[in-house]
């Protein structure tokens, strides 16, 4: 079955700072993989999705995601967050031969001091 | 930019009422999802919707829940006898119009359910 972990529950950088939040997955086929970021009081937003191609994909609000094929990895960067960037990211995986459903890490919850 | 609805965005009920989260989705979207997310755990997902039929649902998506399409622009998710552990946020979400993974699934603000 596939799985998504986000091994760090609770980060905190200063703010302008560079950022790193990782995402392990498992899944036997080639995984499509999104980052989706929530504010509080907010739904889901998507920041960037990986299909195939190049394995630097950008996203918006300066957030980018480098797929790692050998190390099951798909982990977000910033180089300089910014207090808005304040929020909880979630690491996803597609199935679309199962609904389409997405499969959800755990999140992590992202603190910027000043 | 259009956007996922939902209403309400708090609901309070009772155990063993039922109750009706309502979605609208985008306007040409297609598929639509109902995901939840219990207090400080993984988002869920709980069933996908698509030609007026589910294509998937999760283990969670028992016999005490079901979804609808009642007219074009509204999507629901009833649940008949709310239980403690069915207090949640729900997220609704729609994607179109292939359904595949090119197409984003956009997600509403949700709707926290409180079952006392």
């Amino acid at each position: 079955a596939q799985s998504v972990t986000q091994p760090d529950i609770h980060i905190t950088v200063s703010e302008g700072a560079s950022l790193e939040l990782r995402c392990n997955y498992s899944y036997g086929a080639t995984p499509y993989l999104f980052w989706y970021v929530q504010s509080p009081g907010q739904g889901l937003q998507l920041l960037l999705k990986y299909f195939s191609g190049d394995t630097l994909v950008q996203g918006i609000k300066g957030f980018e995601a480098e797929f790692k094929r050998s190390q099951s990895s798909f982990n977000l960067r910033k180089p300089s967050v910014h207090w808005s960037d304040a929020a909880e990211y979630f690491c996803a995986v597609f199935r679309n031969n199962a609904g389409n459903m997405l499969t959800f890490g755990g999140g992590t919850r992202l603190m910027v001091k000043p | 930019e259009p956007e996922v609805t939902q209403t309400p965005s708090h609901q309070v009920t009772q155990m063993g009422q039922e109750v009706i989260l309502r979605c609208v989705p985008i306007s040409n979207h297609l598929y639509f999802y109902w995901y939840r997310q219990i207090l400080g755990q993984k988002v869920e997902f709980l069933v996908s919707f698509y030609n007026n039929e589910i294509s998937e649902k999760s283990e969670i998506f028992d016999d005490q829940f079901s979804v609808e399409r009642p007219d074009g622009s509204n999507f629901t998710l009833k649940i008949r006898s709310t239980k403690l552990e069915d207090s949640a946020m729900y997220f609704c979400a729609s994607s179109g119009p292939s359904g595949q993974a090119t197409d984003t699934q956009y997600f509403g603000p949700g709707t926290r359910l409180t079952v006392l």
